[in-house]
């Protein structure tokens, strides 16, 4: 089944930690993102891939990192500097940036 | 800093009603228009990209329009199901930044 997939399901960090999400999607889809959703707020852009070894800031790139070293993968590493981590987390793929997205199940984020 | 708003926030009807939602977003720079519907529990999927000015879309009872000149695009719903509750959230994107900006999104409940 082509798709995308996201672990875990929900994530639980402690003060001062960094976690990593996973997203991996074997679409060869070239372009991969990931948003943040917080209630009463649309999904915001945090970092986007347009190809391997290369990513881009978006809205609210602040306290997190990322890493494209293949094509299919795309984790997003909450840092400790993030300061108000708990939201939903959704990753997504399209084959290039102005192509439909296809989004995972997403990872919930939680602190401890 | 680009808006993308939508109307109403919720919408409650009974099976067999019609309905409309509507997806604002600025006139100017416009390159492609996003809708998606997110059911709960599962990954947000794609419903329409619209691209031209005065696009219809249509897929089984959904269908929507799009104004690029006044900022508009409309998604109507004909004979609502219980399997059409879902938040329904458009996108848009202009020629400048070349990514998705979303709105926060129409919750439609549908009562059988």
């Amino acid at each position: 089944d082509g798709g995308i997939t996201q672990s875990p399901k929900y994530l639980f960090r402690k003060e001062g930690q960094n976690v990593t999400l996973s997203c991996e999607q074997n679409l060869n889809h070239d372009a991969m993102y990931w948003y943040r959703q917080d209630p009463g707020q649309g999904l915001r852009l945090i970092y986007y891939s347009q190809i391997v070894n290369d990513f881009q800031k978006g809205d609210i790139a602040e306290g997190y990192s990322v890493s494209r070293e293949k094509k299919e993968s795309f984790p997003l590493t909450v840092t400790s500097a993030q300061k108000n981590p708990t939201a939903f987390y959704l990753c997504a793929s399209s084959i290039d940036r102005t192509e439909t997205q296809y989004f995972g199940p997403g990872t919930r984020l939680l602190v401890l | 800093i680009l808006n993308v708003e939508q109307s109403p926030q919720s919408l409650h009807v009974q099976e067999g009603d019609s309905t409309n939602f509507t997806c604002s977003f600025p006139s100017s720079n416009f390159y492609a228009l996003h809708w998606y519907r997110w059911e709960t529990a599962k990954s947000p999927e794609a419903l329409f990209v619209m691209t031209l000015n005065g696009d219809e879309k249509k897929k089984g009872r959904i269908s929507a329009t799009l104004n690029t000149k006044e900022g508009y695009s409309y998604l109507y719903i004909k004979g609502s199901q219980p399997e059409d509750s879902a938040t329904y959230l458009c996108a848009f994107m202009n020629t400048g930044f070349q990514k998705l900006v979303f709105g926060t999104g129409t919750r439609l409940l549908v009562s059988p």
